[in-house]
């Protein structure tokens, strides 16, 4: 098993460039899960899924989209790139939410700057 | 809203235990997880407390007090390995979603 991979793992955008983060996962999983990590801080939910077809917000969700259309892909949109989307992106996936599926798998990052 | 608070950095020496707190203030609470973190790295999953008390793996335990919203991560015969971040992540009303404290950073010495 290969676990959640994303690519690009680096990229530089010139602002207003759109671009997509690409996420696969072989796990099976029916939770996907998109963050962004800051410098020195925590992690923010952009955007989840509980199974192809259904998506959801997170905490920061704006200028952002993604899509599931498969189990296994969950591709992020950055329409529009701004300097304040500068960032880390994870990528994570999970069994479920509950018992002992609800841990979260990640994926290693895609370190965006947008300049 | 949710609200988690931790240590910023803290060091510590090779061999010895480090306890590294938690607090949050939640809207609902499903679960309290521990993630750890190096340097350039994704989050690898420590540990999962939602019933009170503690919850031991190894050289690492997790303790959760939900009556006043508190938890701790131990970890005990410290390594150089451990130098990371480690982060603690709320579940609250919303089963799918979990909301990470910005993290405290472990500097183990020789």
């Amino acid at each position: 098993n290969a676990g959640v991979t994303q690519t690009p793992k680096f990229r530089i955008l010139k602002i207003g460039q759109s671009m997509t983060l690409q996420c696969t996962q072989d796990m099976n999983h029916n939770y996907m899960y998109w963050y962004r990590q800051d410098p020195g801080m925590g992690l923010k939910l952009i955007y989840y899924s509980v199974g192809a077809g259904i998506t959801d917000k997170g905490e920061v969700p704006n200028g952002y989209n993604v899509s599931r259309s498969t189990t296994e892909d969950f591709p992020l949109r950055l329409e529009l790139a701004a300097p304040s989307q500068t960032s880390v992106y994870f990528c994570a996936s999970s069994l479920g939410t509950s018992g002992d599926s609800y841990e979260q798998y990640f994926g290693p990052g895609t370190r965006l700057t947008v300049t | 809203g949710q609200n988690i608070d931790q240590p910023t950095e803290m060091t510590a020496t090779e061999g010895a235990i480090v306890q590294i707190n938690c607090t949050y203030q939640t809207s609902g609470f499903n679960g309290l997880f521990w993630y750890q973190q190096h340097a350039g790295e994704a989050p690898t999953f420590l540990s999962y407390n939602v019933l009170d008390g503690l919850e031991e793996k190894g050289r690492f335990s997790s303790f959760l007090s939900r009556s006043k919203g508190y938890s701790y991560l131990l970890l005990k015969e410290l390594q150089m390995k451990d130098s990371a971040s480690y982060l603690c992540a709320v579940r609250g009303r919303s089963f799918q979603k979990l909301v990470f404290g910005t993290g405290t950073r472990l500097l183990v010495s020789p």
